[in-house]
């Protein structure tokens, strides 16, 4: 299976600031149909998972512009800009590429 | 609205059955490959089971293969998860999902003990 890595773990960050999350994978997540599956959720504290971002930068449909995702081959990075307090939970990235889909441990988002 | 509702969780002896039920409202559910995914309470995500749109293809993890059944009734909208020979460490919380996390339902807790 595929590992996801992600770091750091813990994020403590002061309201109004950039939050960085980085997500390696253990092989390359370029699908041979040329997309990249590599997705990234949200999960506030006592919430299901929601997603944020689709295949490494898409948005999904009422994300903030706040988030945003990068990254390519085996690296990918999610964003959060202007941190607030709702922002707080746990990150998480996953690979669908290939299967079965796996997750990182997540990052939880806190506030300082 | 999408709406995605699993129900049939509780607690169970081990070696015992649950079935789990997910129900779907405001997607076509033929669209999508569904999935179960489980979350030990304040720990990570682990991908359990998927289902093709017709039904006709299903995968599952090592740790519950030869003992989860995943199922689908497309004209009643849901998905289904047998759960048979249930062991301690099968205590998790279930979510039901829709394409690669599209939609997630809110999850219903399982919890095996004697």
């Amino acid at each position: 299976d595929v590992v996801m890595t992600q770091s750091p773990l813990s994020l403590p960050v002061t309201l109004g600031q950039t939050a960085s999350i980085s997500c390696r994978s253990s092989q390359s997540l370029v699908h041979s149909d040329g997309d990249t599956y590599l997705n990234w959720f949200q999960q506030r504290p006592g919430q299901s998972p929601r997603r944020l971002i689709y295949e490494v930068s898409h948005r999904d449909s009422g994300v903030s512009d706040r988030f945003s995702g990068s990254g390519s081959g085996t690296d990918f990075t999610l964003k959060i800009s202007r941190v607030e307090a709702e922002d707080v939970g746990v990150y998480y990235c996953m690979q669908g590429t290939h299967w079965p889909p796996t997750f990182g441990q997540g990052t939880k988002v806190e506030i300082k | 609205e999408v709406q995605v509702v699993e129900s049939g969780g509780g607690l169970v002896q081990p070696g015992g059955s649950l079935r789990l039920s997910c129900a779907t409202s405001g997607i076509t559910l033929t669209r999508d490959w569904m999935h179960w995914v489980r979350q030990v309470p304040g720990r990570g995500l682990v991908w359990v089971s998927r289902i093709n749109r017709d039904g006709s293809l299903t995968t599952y993890a090592d740790f519950v293969k030869g003992r989860f059944t995943i199922s689908r009734d497309n004209a009643k909208s849901t998905v289904y998860l047998q759960m048979n020979s249930l062991r301690v460490e099968d205590t998790a919380v279930y979510y039901c999902v829709v394409g690669l996390g599209d939609y997630w339902g809110q999850g219903t807790l399982i919890t095996v003990s004697s």
